[in-house]
């Protein structure tokens, strides 16, 4: 059973960078036709989607996140990283990994299966 | 950026009733659309897909509807555990968004 397991500090200064890594676990961050993503929720509120990427290394990003974010992927360590730059409180979140899985033809879509557990990461001086 | 706006924010209904919960695109998203059910403390998981199919381990009392820009998921016989909060996400397009989530809450 594929599990997502997000690590990284808990605790991140404002104007500082936030550093996530997920690893992956029973499966292969190298199938074919599967993205991997980040998405947060800010306590209390809705869900975010931050951005994906591919074994290849291909992306996407949230337009309102892009110029602060890079998503990069080590598939020899069958994992995958988040950095979010100049962070303030409004970045104060439970961020979430995840897989999407491709549509039945194959398409890489945005759909969300499974998820990581999370961790918050609140931003605070 | 496809928009999606769920109804009501808040849904108060009695244990072994039926719960309707409405999900609408901003543009037609066809019929990929897909809702998450989330309890406190956890993260969101998968419940629905193609707007009308189960994901594994689902119970039958889970059902979902629509296409184009309007979407329905329905829980035909509430549980205890069913009280939590839902979301619907289109991903049709990139990125894929979500709405803003219905409280579903014991009446």
């Amino acid at each position: 059973q594929l599990q997502l397991q997000e690590s990284g500090p808990g605790l991140v200064k404002p104007s500082e960078t936030l550093s996530l890594t997920c690893t992956v676990s029973g499966g292969s961050i190298s199938s074919s036709s599967y993205y991997w993503g980040w998405i947060r929720q800010p306590p209390g509120k809705g869900l975010e989607w931050i951005g994906s990427i591919y074994y290849s290394g291909s992306t996407y990003y949230n337009p309102s996140l892009k110029s602060r974010v890079t998503i990069s992927v080590d598939t020899s360590k069958n994992q995958f990283s988040l950095k979010l730059s100049s962070v303030t409180a409004a970045d104060t979140a439970v961020y979430y990994c995840a897989r999407h899985p491709p549509s039945i033809t194959g398409t890489t879509t945005p759909l969300v299966d499974p998820w990581g557990q999370g961790t918050l990461v609140t931003v605070s001086s | 950026e496809i928009v999606m706006t769920q109804s009501p924010a808040t849904l108060s209904v009695s244990p072994g009733e039926r719960a309707t919960l409405s999900c609408r695109a901003s543009q037609s998203v066809s019929s990929n659309l897909a809702w998450y059910q989330q309890k406190p403390g956890q993260a969101p998981r998968l419940l629905i897909y193609g707007a009308s199919t189960r994901a594994t381990g689902i119970p039958a009392r889970f059902s979902g509807s629509g296409s184009g820009t309007e979407f329905t998921l329905t829980i035909s016989s509430l549980q205890s555990e069913d009280f939590a909060v839902y979301y619907c996400q289109q991903y049709n397009n990139w990125p894929g968004t979500f709405g803003q989530g219905t409280k579903l809450e014991i009446k």
